[in-house]
């Protein structure tokens, strides 16, 4: 089945630093969207990418998916301390099943 | 609040006991999800109902039991659970996924359960 690979699992940066988080899928995807989920919250929706080399920013947030649809990355510039908690990114299949597959997460430190 | 309303936030409960997770969703969506978390696991989808039909089924033990009474209600029914049943479960929904288009996933609060 469908399987997406997140890295790294846990980063430590100071605050001010940047920070990237890499997901990669074993499948083609129709999209890729990433999630955010503060210490003892839930994920939140953060954005979706659906064009192959797609670029979206979000003030801080780059947001980047491959050329072959099977990558994506998250880049924060200049962290802080509101950027702490895991981002997840969540591929979804070409085929007919819909469903989100999850990577395993990103849990992001922020040291001040 | 998110749209997506869990309770209760917390549960304890025996391996013998029978209880129910609730999920309401306001946002008007058509789709709605349960999801297991467990501590350095990936996020599990458990159940995937479509306009109160269920479309997914992932290889759930039957001792969980899904419910969609329509499309802005979801339970979870719960009976002789095992202490590695213990995690985060959460409710999501979104926009009606037979329309081919991708949308994110609202995600409820959570409920925390641990079974002892």
């Amino acid at each position: 089945g469908q399987q997406v690979m997140q890295i790294p699992q846990y980063q430590h940066v100071q605050e001010g630093e940047d920070f990237t988080t890499y997901c990669n899928s074993s499948t083609t995807l129709s999209n890729i969207q990433w999630y955010k989920q503060r210490p003892g919250g839930h994920p939140v929706f953060l954005i979706q990418l659906v064009k192959s080399g797609e670029v979206k920013k979000q003030k801080r947030l780059t947001f980047q998916f491959g050329e072959a649809k099977k990558n994506s990355s998250l880049h924060i510039t200049a962290t802080q301390t509101t950027d702490v908690g895991t981002y997840f990114c969540a591929g979804q299949s070409s085929g007919s099943a819909r469903q989100l597959t999850f990577g395993s997460g990103t849990q992001l430190t922020v040291l001040p | 609040e998110t749209g997506v309303t869990q309770t209760p936030r917390h549960l304890v409960m025996g391996m013998t006991n029978k209880k129910s997770l609730k999920c309401e969703q306001h946002l008007g969506h058509n789709a709605m999800y349960w999801y297991k978390q467990s501590a350095k696991k990936p996020l599990e989808l458990m159940f995937v109902y479509n306009f109160k039909e269920q479309t997914e089924n992932n290889s759930v033990p039957s001792r969980f039991s899904p419910e969609c009474p329509n499309s802005s209600h979801l339970f979870l029914h719960l009976h002789t659970l095992q202490p590695e049943d213990s995690a985060l479960y959460l409710c999501a929904s979104s926009q009606d996924l037979r329309t081919g288009r991708h949308y994110g996933y609202t995600f409820g609060s959570g409920t925390r359960l641990t079974v002892v």
